[in-house]
């Protein structure tokens, strides 16, 4: 069973405050990603990353940056936060091959308050 | 625009009547997959399609495979634990594994 873990769980920050999401998946997945959701717009593409320093944009990248330091770990960073960026955020992984590939494994969500 | 369109947007059923759930994109797509999230927030997989049909258990998917155009999901004898929001993915063709959401079904089974 694939497992992706997420912390923290719940975050509150200032606006312009620096925050971090972390994100560990423990089964050799290729592909790492990062999705916020908002109420009225699903689930939507913010960065992914194919393997270890690798870094593609997503559908809404801007005011966020992520890096990939190994295949397990993708972290979102937000350097000055906003508002608009009050979200519940999601990581998954999927692999690239073989009889699951392409299925996403979600974590738990961050949820993230910017007062 | 919005890629891939969900409907009904809100459900509701009693205990053991059927219903169909149903993603159309506006272009042609290489795979679709349908997730349910939870009370808690937790996002599942239900089913991975590149073409044709799977079933596990009381649930089925469907993904037109001409025009790739439209899948749907079925629940048959709707059960309390089906509660959720359901939302489908799919991705293009030559992107990867880059996918693209509905917005989400709120189903709500009542007894």
């Amino acid at each position: 069973e694939a497992a992706v873990t997420q912390s923290p769980r719940n975050k509150v920050t200032v606006t312009g405050g620096n925050v971090t999401l972390s994100c560990r998946q423990t089964n050799s997945h290729n592909y790492m990603y990062w999705y916020r959701q908002d109420t009225g717009h699903g689930l939507r593409l913010i960065h992914y990353s194919y393997g270890a320093g690798n870094l593609q944009i997503g559908d809404v990248p801007d005011g966020y940056k992520a890096t990939r330091t190994t295949q397990e770990d993708f972290f979102l960073l937000l350097e000055l936060a906003s508002p608009s960026q009050t979200s519940l955020y999601f990581c998954a992984s999927s692999d690239a091959e073989g009889a699951s590939a392409e299925t996403l494994y979600f974590g738990s969500g961050t949820r993230l308050t910017v007062l | 625009g919005d890629q891939v369109e969900q409907s009904p947007s809100a459900l509701s059923l009693h205990e053991g009547t059927d219903s169909a759930l149903r993603c159309n994109f506006t272009t042609t797509m290489r795979s679709v997959q349908w997730f349910r999230q939870n009370s808690r927030g937790s996002l599942i997989s239900l089913f991975y399609l590149a073409s044709g049909t799977k079933e596990n258990g009381r649930l089925k998917s469907a993904f037109d495979s001409k025009e790739r155009r439209y899948s749907t999901l079925h629940i048959r004898d709707a059960q309390l634990e089906d509660s959720g929001t359901y939302f489908c993915a799919a991705g293009l063709q030559g992107t990867g594994s880059k996918l693209s959401f509905g917005k989400g079904a709120k189903l709500t089974v009542s007894p």
